[in-house]
């Protein structure tokens, strides 16, 4: 089974400039997350999908991100206009629909790590 | 809301020997999940160890297993037998049930010393 892709693996760019990363979950997998992980720190939650609906994006910095995932399989992410402190890696993760009490594990992403000059 | 601390930010342990990693939680629910994630230099966040609130015994996944506070919201790692392949950054890191993201703590920066 394959994983969590993420493109690209690394980016650096220009304050002020955009960027877009892209994510293609584990087939089925009907929950997809983006989390922001700043150098020294735990990730922390963008925005969650279930299938093509946003479920939670009260982190998200809506003046400069935006994402999308159509057809409620890839996703996307982007940033305009990056800031300095937009430097970090940026998490894909994607699980299977969970109902009730039932928990289902969460599959990473390699990340894409973001430098903003 | 739900916060997940790791006061640790660094530890060493010999090869071979035995390391315990620090979490505490706070949280108001009663139905929870707690897990350890590890992510070595490649940044691939890799699944340790889960454990249900609701189960009082303690998980363990070969060298990996936790102690499991409930009522003092402590939640820690003990790794036996320490490999240099143990050598990364450990997540300690909470969610409720369905389909909730996980809280994540700041980490704990682990060194294998051959």
């Amino acid at each position: 089974e394959a994983g969590v892709a993420q493109s690209p693996r690394y980016k650096i760019i220009e304050k002020r400039q955009s960027v877009a990363f892209w994510c293609n979950p584990i087939s089925g997998h009907a929950t997809l997350y983006w989390y922001q992980q700043i150098l020294g720190q735990g990730p922390k939650l963008l925005i969650q999908f279930q299938n093509n609906g946003v479920v939670d994006d009260s982190q998200l910095p809506k003046d400069r991100f935006s994402a999308e995932r159509l057809k409620g399989v890839d996703s996307t992410l982007k940033i305009q206009p990056a800031k300095l402190e937009d430097s970090a890696v940026y998490l894909c993760a994607s699980s299977n629909l969970a109902s009730g009490r039932l928990v289902n594990e969460q599959f990473f992403g390699p990340g894409t790590r973001l430098t903003v000059l | 809301a739900q916060t997940v601390t790791q006061s640790q930010p660094e530890m060493s342990v010999q090869e071979a020997e035995t390391v315990t990693l620090s979490c505490t939680y706070d949280t108001s629910e009663s139905d929870y999940y707690l897990f350890w994630y590890k992510q070595p230099p490649s940044r691939q966040m890799i699944l340790v160890i889960r454990q249900e609130a609701y189960k009082q015994q303690n998980a363990t996944e070969n060298r990996f297993s936790v102690n499991f506070q409930k009522a003092a919201k402590s939640f820690s790692l003990k790794i036996s037998d320490s490999q240099l392949g143990d050598a990364a950054m450990y997540f300690c890191a909470y969610r409720t049930s369905g389909n909730t993201p996980l809280v994540f703590g700041k980490g704990t920066r682990l060194s294998v010393i051959a």
